[in-house]
């Protein structure tokens, strides 16, 4: 089945401390991947994607991943964070015509 | 830049009522999808359509259908609302093709409540 596991639903961090938020996906032949965030009470938003060639990626907002096709990961990274990170992470796998989302993991950072 | 619109932003439906939230993107796409949006679940995927009067269903169709006359514009019908269809319902639209501008444009999401 396919299916996108986000092994932490809350991360709270300080201020300027890096992050990482983990996503793992069942595995398949091919596929892209996503991370979007969601400010609150707002719609999502794309943080970047993985669709082929270089494994590190890098999106907006200082946010890298990298595609580990070994483990069927695709971990977000930030070294610094701000109090404008605050929101929910959610990363999604295409599977050809799906998109199947994680559970969400709320980053929470404090001063 | 593609946009998707959702009509409503705010609904408040009776229980039993029929219901009709309407999603229209401006960017030709084949490709449309509606999700709902619930805390510690995620998005999960309703129904798609890759073109119009076709349809699929997702990973949880029970209780809606969809319907697609047109291309840009893509229904999500709720036959008989129910209180735990209480949610927020995402319509999105995906680019054509496969090549490095593949990728998904979401609308800024249907809060209904079911009451």
């Amino acid at each position: 089945a396919q299916s996108v596991t986000q092994l932490d639903s809350q991360v709270p961090v300080f201020e300027e401390a890096p992050v990482e938020l983990r996503c793992n996906y069942s595995s398949s032949v091919s596929v892209y991947l996503f991370w979007y965030v969601q400010y609150p009470n707002q719609g999502l938003q794309l943080l970047l994607k993985y669709l082929s060639g270089s494994t590190l990626v890098k999106g907006i907002n200082g946010f890298e991943a990298e595609f580990n096709k070994s483990q069927t990961s695709f971990h977000l990274r930030k070294p610094s964070v701000h109090i404008s990170d605050t929101a929910e992470y959610f990363c999604a796998v295409s599977y050809g015509n799906k998109l199947v989302f994680g559970a969400g993991t709320i980053l929470r950072v404090k001063s | 830049d593609v946009k998707v619109t959702q009509s409503s932003r705010y609904l408040v439906k009776r229980t039993g009522e029929k219901v009709f939230l309407e999603c229209v993107q401006d960017m030709d796409h084949e490709n449309m999808f509606w999700y709902r949006q619930d805390p510690g679940l995620g998005l999960r995927l309703i129904y798609f359509s890759y073109d119009v009067k076709m349809k699929e269903k997702g990973d949880i169709p029970e209780g809606y259908s969809v319907s697609r006359e047109k291309k840009e514009r893509f229904s999500l019908i709720l036959e008989s609302a129910s209180t735990n269809q209480t949610s927020m319902y995402l319509c999105a639209s995906r680019t054509k093709g496969w090549g490095p501008n593949y990728g998904y444009t979401f609308g800024s999401g249907t809060r209904l409540t079911v009451v």
